[in-house]
């Protein structure tokens, strides 16, 4: 019940494109869900976080949408550009107090 | 966003040496840090909870004997790798949560055991 389940495992897409990354979830307790940025050999870079009080969240090109009743939230980065390609986590906590929980990560690509 | 600093970045050492990776926040304070493995292209994996001037908690699976933490500070949290072997050879992460809730990375630590 703790597991964030991601998907796609990798991604390509071209620049300009649309990327989309998918997150679902199956406990209701969780109440935080950030994104995640890691480029090789880096930290994870904290990207975009949404609470479940809202359906969207947006922020320059990166765009949080959230479906409470599905259990699903996802990642869309628009006009996808070649400095984008990394590997993206999702994650979820269920109050301040506790931990994250990962998904398994995206890695994106972005051609030219 | 927020800073946290991790030191050093990269250590090779010999088999059966400690290591000391230190972890800071820089523009925070911070109650409660993290410590996270991670191997090539896999998700990040969570070795403990660091609350300052408490004991860490340890996830299930991780030797706490091994793998010695200690948050001194509101600002340095510290993960020492004792006895090390290669297999202990890893990405080593270090989180820092600034209040009330918002999680901070730091860049890591590539640890080599010769």
């Amino acid at each position: 019940q703790q597991q964030v389940k991601q998907s796609p495992q990798s991604l390509i897409v071209q620049k300009g494109g649309i990327s989309i990354i998918n997150c679902a979830y199956e406990n209701t307790a969780f109440d935080y869900f950030p994104w995640y940025q890691q480029f090789p050999g880096k930290g994870p870079a904290l990207l975009i976080a949404i609470r479940p009080d809202v359906s969207e969240k947006k922020e320059g090109r990166f765009t949080i949408s959230f479906n409470k009743s599905a259990k699903q939230f996802s990642l869309h980065i628009m006009d996808s550009q070649p400095g984008d390609s990394a590997t993206y986590f999702c994650a979820a906590r269920a109050g301040t107090a506790s931990k994250l929980t990962f998904g398994t990560g995206t890695r994106l690509q972005v051609t030219l | 966003g927020a800073v946290v600093s991790q030191h050093p970045s990269w250590v090779i050492c010999k088999s059966g040496t400690s290591v000391k990776i230190e972890c800071r926040s820089l523009d925070f304070q911070a109650t409660t840090m993290f410590w996270y493995r991670q191997f090539p292209k896999q998700s990040l994996m969570l070795m403990a909870t660091s609350n300052e001037g408490s004991k860490a908690t340890y996830e299930q699976g991780v030797e706490k004997d091994k793998f010695l933490i200690n948050h001194a500070s509101l600002t340095l949290s510290t993960l020492t790798v004792t006895s090390a072997h290669p297999e202990d050879s890893s990405f080593y992460i270090c989180s820092a949560r600034r209040p009330p809730d918002t999680q901070y990375f730091g860049p890591g630590t590539r640890l080599t055991v010769l």
